[in-house]
């Protein structure tokens, strides 16, 4: 089946340490985000991707760091600078539609998120 | 930069009640509008879309969605809500950055919780 795989489900880290999540896709799609979910404040993005080796900030991208080496992965390392790291996080990924005005479908899919929490 | 509104951070109904659910959007260009629905414990799932064509668009479930261009708006509505319903629900709008052609912004509203009492 495809889709886009995230790992792990939960995550602990210690303060002071930085953590990798993962996220692959099987889809083919050219572009990858990340967001974080917190109550109350929807999704925001942090980095997205539109192609291998390209990669731009979104609005909240201080304190995280990202890869995109294979079209298929593009993981997530939330670093010490992070102030308030503890957060719901969710991977995506969608076909890019190109330089032109937005006119194939950019529907994004989503894996199952992973819970870090700093203890 | 794009933003997304949703007017209400949670609703409550009972069952057989409507629903309608407001969503506005920043962006005065091309737009791709979508409504994504994260059910108790699951990941977030496409509920319906619209890219071009007829403004008012079905999805899954019995939803609805009217994109009414003049008022930025693209509302959420079923007409009869039932308990499985209850979920967090999402609009997102797909646009151009304001840095960079080619360079595309999927930005969500803050969610708007929806509880259905049986």
């Amino acid at each position: 089946d495809g889709g886009i795989t995230q790992s792990p489900k939960y995550l602990f880290r210690k303060e002071g340490q930085n953590v990798t999540l993962s996220c692959e896709q099987n889809l083919n799609h050219d572009a990858m985000y990340w967001y974080r979910q917190d109550p109350g404040q929807g999704l925001r993005l942090i980095y997205y991707s539109q192609i291998v080796n390209d990669f731009q900030k979104g609005d909240i991208a201080e304190g995280y760091s990202v890869s995109r080496e294979k079209k298929e992965s593009f993981p997530l390392t939330v670093t010490s600078a992070q102030k308030n790291p503890t957060a719901f996080y969710l991977c995506a990924s969608s076909l890019y539609p190109g330089t032109g005005e937005i006119e194939l479908g950019t529907e994004a899919f989503f894996g199952q998120g992973t819970r870090l929490t700093v203890v | 930069a794009q933003s997304v509104s949703q007017h209400n951070h949670h609703v409550i109904l009972s069952e057989a009640a409507s629903l309608e659910l407001g969503c506005n959007y920043s962006y005065g260009g091309t737009v791709n509008l979508f409504w994504y629905v994260q059910y108790p414990g699951q990941h977030l799932q496409l509920l319906l879309k619209y890219f071009s064509g007829d403004p008012l668009v079905k999805g899954i479930k019995g939803f609805e969605a009217e994109f009414i261009k003049s008022k930025f708006s693209f509302n959420l509505r079923k007409p009869s809500v039932q308990w499985s319903d209850t979920a967090e629900y999402f609009c997102a709008v797909n646009s151009r950055r304001d840095s960079g052609a080619g360079s595309y912004q999927l930005t969500f509203g803050k969610g708007t919780k929806l509880s259905v009492i049986p």
